[in-house]
């Protein structure tokens, strides 16, 4: 596709249930990340791969957070047991090696 | 961690200039700098490498200095369609990558 693609666009999850994000990134991106944004806040880093190896994920902010890149492509972040505190937008961005982002549109996720 | 960026707001009238301050605690190897509207993804403006260097896009510039890790981005001429949030993400070490955004600034560019 001609940018990053996120899905869903909006998820409403009950408290305790298990989420799944989707990212499709940008086709010959090696990198990719993932951020949570809260509302009026800056993106916060969660996690990094390269390819299908995540080097990075001291952002990930509890073990209900998990992501995975099977295959060096699409990439899946997984929240376990989802609080209140987790709402938030969760952006997906990839890129060539040492260059500029491009950011999916996000999904909006809120936690009754 | 998160750099900080000042200010957190500004009003301005077409035509009107502005500066966003971002600074950093931490030694910096680059400042990329991302405008977002609301409700959609962030969108990249430039990147500035160590060395104190000053690039320009259209009417927006930015300078950076390694020394005081500070970044400033410098809009001119404000027009309606810079109305956004502005983020600075800094990154500490060349590829690392990951890169730690500030907690923004929203410009509104009024008639």
């Amino acid at each position: 596709g001609a940018g990053v693609s996120q899905s869903p666009r909006y998820k409403v999850a009950k408290r305790g249930q298990d989420v799944a994000l989707r990212c499709d990134p940008i086709s010959g991106h090696v990198s990719l990340f993932w951020y949570q944004q809260a509302l009026g806040q800056g993106p916060e880093f969660l996690t990094y791969f390269q390819n299908e190896a995540q080097l990075d994920k001291s952002g990930l902010p509890s073990d209900r957070f998990f992501a995975e890149r099977p295959e060096g492509s699409v990439s899946t972040l997984k929240i376990q047991r989802t609080q209140q505190e987790d709402s938030a937008v969760y952006l997906c961005a990839s890129c060539r090696i040492n260059e500029k982002l491009f950011f999916g549109s996000g999904t909006q996720l809120s936690v009754l | 961690q998160q750099p900080v960026q000042s200010p957190q707001a500004v009003i301005l009238r077409e035509g009107e200039d502005a500066v966003i301050n971002c600074s950093s605690s931490k030694a910096l190897y680059s400042v990329h700098w991302y405008r977002q509207k609301h409700g959609e993804a962030p969108v990249f403006l430039m990147i500035l490498l160590k060395g104190g260097e000053q690039k320009g896009h259209e009417k927006i510039s930015a300078s950076f200095n390694e020394k005081k890790q500070q970044s400033s981005l410098y809009l001119t001429a404000s027009q309606l369609s810079y109305s956004g949030t502005y983020f600075c993400g800094t990154e500490r070490a060349t590829g690392a990558n990951n890169l730690f955004f500030g907690t923004g600034t929203r410009l509104t560019v009024i008639p």
